[in-house]
């Protein structure tokens, strides 16, 4: 069975500081992909950045950057230098490889970013 | 514009009354998902499906039915609505090549159950 687990229900950062949003997993597949998601107050659903399991580097993309270390399934999203527009929901989730690509989505952490 | 349409924006319903909630993609993606979102929670699957006429149970597929007829469109239905299924949907397609992957979501439909 798959499980997502994100442990810090909310986060505080100062604006221009790094911040690290924890994301643990469990999967019996070999293959599989995780991802995060921003999910603003307006409540659409933003794509932040994949991490493909075979991966051997971290995806970046921007100021954001997924620290995947697969031994101990955990894949946390580090944003670099914090803005205000980062204060948002921020889910992780993952894919599976069987049963038609099940993608569940852990709880989400809320991210407040102080000026 | 192309994309992923979710229908309608908002309703309102009576419980057991059944009510279906449309999903439309233009791209002819494979993938596509259900999900639900409980007021200050993440998004828990309904259920998905990876091509026409092939669907599978999610984390809470209860009270819920699906059909996927044409690749382009993945209706939710609920039976009998109850009160405990006010929350908002997301459908979801995914689109998968060797080096990245991404599900694109739809606006979502805000369901209540008076």
């Amino acid at each position: 069975a798959q499980k997502i687990t994100q442990t810090q229900p909310g986060m505080f950062v100062q604006e221009k500081e790094a911040v690290t949003l924890d994301c643990t997993y469990d999967t019996s597949d070999q293959s599989y992909g995780l991802f995060w998601y921003k999910q603003p107050s307006s409540g659409e659903m933003i794509f932040l950045i994949y991490q493909g399991s075979y991966d051997e580097q971290n995806a970046t993309e921007g100021r954001y950057s997924l620290n995947f270390q697969k031994a101990r399934k955990s894949a946390n999203l580090v944003i670099s230098a914090s803005q205000l527009g980062d204060s948002a929901m921020y889910f992780c989730a993952m894919r599976g490889n069987t049963g038609g690509f099940k993608t569940i989505f852990g709880a989400g952490t809320r991210l407040f970013v102080k000026a | 514009d192309a994309g992923i349409t979710q229908s309608p924006r908002y309703k309102i319903t009576e419980t057991g009354r059944q009510v279906t909630l449309m999903c439309h993609q233009t791209w002819s993606h494979s993938y596509m998902f259900w999900y639900r979102q409980d007021l200050g929670h993440g998004l828990r699957l309904i259920y998905y499906s990876a091509a026409a006429d092939i669907t599978d149970k999610g984390e809470v597929p209860d009270g819920y039915v699906v059909s996927r007829s044409k690749t382009e469109n993945f209706p939710l239905t609920l039976e009998s609505a109850t009160r405990s299924q006010t929350s908002v949907y997301f459908c979801a397609s995914s689109v998968r090549d060797s080096t990245n992957e991404k599900l694109f979501f739809g606006s979502g439909t805000q369901l209540s159950v008076l």
